[in-house]
């Protein structure tokens, strides 16, 4: 079985902080980790997968299998990113597994 | 210039009453999803349709069905809605099933049973 694990369900950081958002994991095989976000009124869009080790508006991830985790970082927060923010896991059948989710707020 | 649409946004049914739920799509994906998301808690996987081969996840009830009659709908019925049916019910499309073929989600449509 996969399992998701986004231990924070709220995140609040000043404009210009450094954010971090925690995803842990479980999974037997070799995972494919992805990061979606969902901004105030939009849909659920993809932000960035491990496999492209891309930056994407700032933010980067970096699995690690030892400590089975894909942390979402960025240097300095802006307003902008406030959103809503899933951790997803696919497996070897290609079905996608969220975890709950956290709320991210960057305040001014 | 949407490209996964839900309609309706908000629907409301009364305990027991079949509801269905519609997405359509513009993209002309090969794989179509549904997504039950409760508050709080992770979007659930009910059943994916890849083409015309339907694929039902071993927990989603009896009470879930779906149907995709062509490429560009499918369809969530819910046959005697429960209360513990009220949700966000998210459609999602992709291209092909893997890593290489992002997930596009529709706006979701909420679900309230009276």
């Amino acid at each position: 079985a996969q399992r998701v694990t986004q231990p924070e369900k709220l995140l609040s950081v000043f404009k210009g902080a450094p954010v971090e958002l925690k995803c842990n994991y479980s999974y037997s095989g070799s995972p494919e980790l992805f990061w979606y976000v969902q901004y105030s009124r939009q849909r659920l869009q993809l932000l960035l997968r491990h496999i492209s080790r891309e930056s994407i508006k700032g933010f980067t991830a970096d699995l690690n299998k030892g400590e089975t985790s894909f942390h979402l970082k960025k240097p300095f927060a802006q307003e902008e990113d406030s959103a809503m923010y899933y951790c997803a896991l696919s497996g070897d059948d290609y079905k996608l597994s969220f975890g709950a989710g956290t709320t991210v707020t960057v305040r001014a | 210039d949407a490209m996964v649409i839900q309609n309706p946004r908000y629907q409301v049914t009364q305990f027991g009453k079949p509801v269905t739920l519609s997405c359509s799509q513009t993209l002309n994906h090969n794989v179509m999803y549904w997504y039950q998301q409760k508050s709080s808690q992770a979007p659930k996987l009910l059943f994916h349709y890849y083409d015309k081969d339907f694929n039902n996840e071993a927990d989603t009830p009896d009470n879930f069905q779906s149907r995709r009659p062509n490429t560009s709908f499918c369809f969530l019925d819910i046959r005697s809605p429960g209360l513990g049916d009220a949700a966000m019910y998210l459609c999602a499309t992709s291209r092909e099933t893997g890593v290489n073929s992002p997930l596009h989600f529709g706006n979701g449509t909420r679900l309230t049973v009276t």
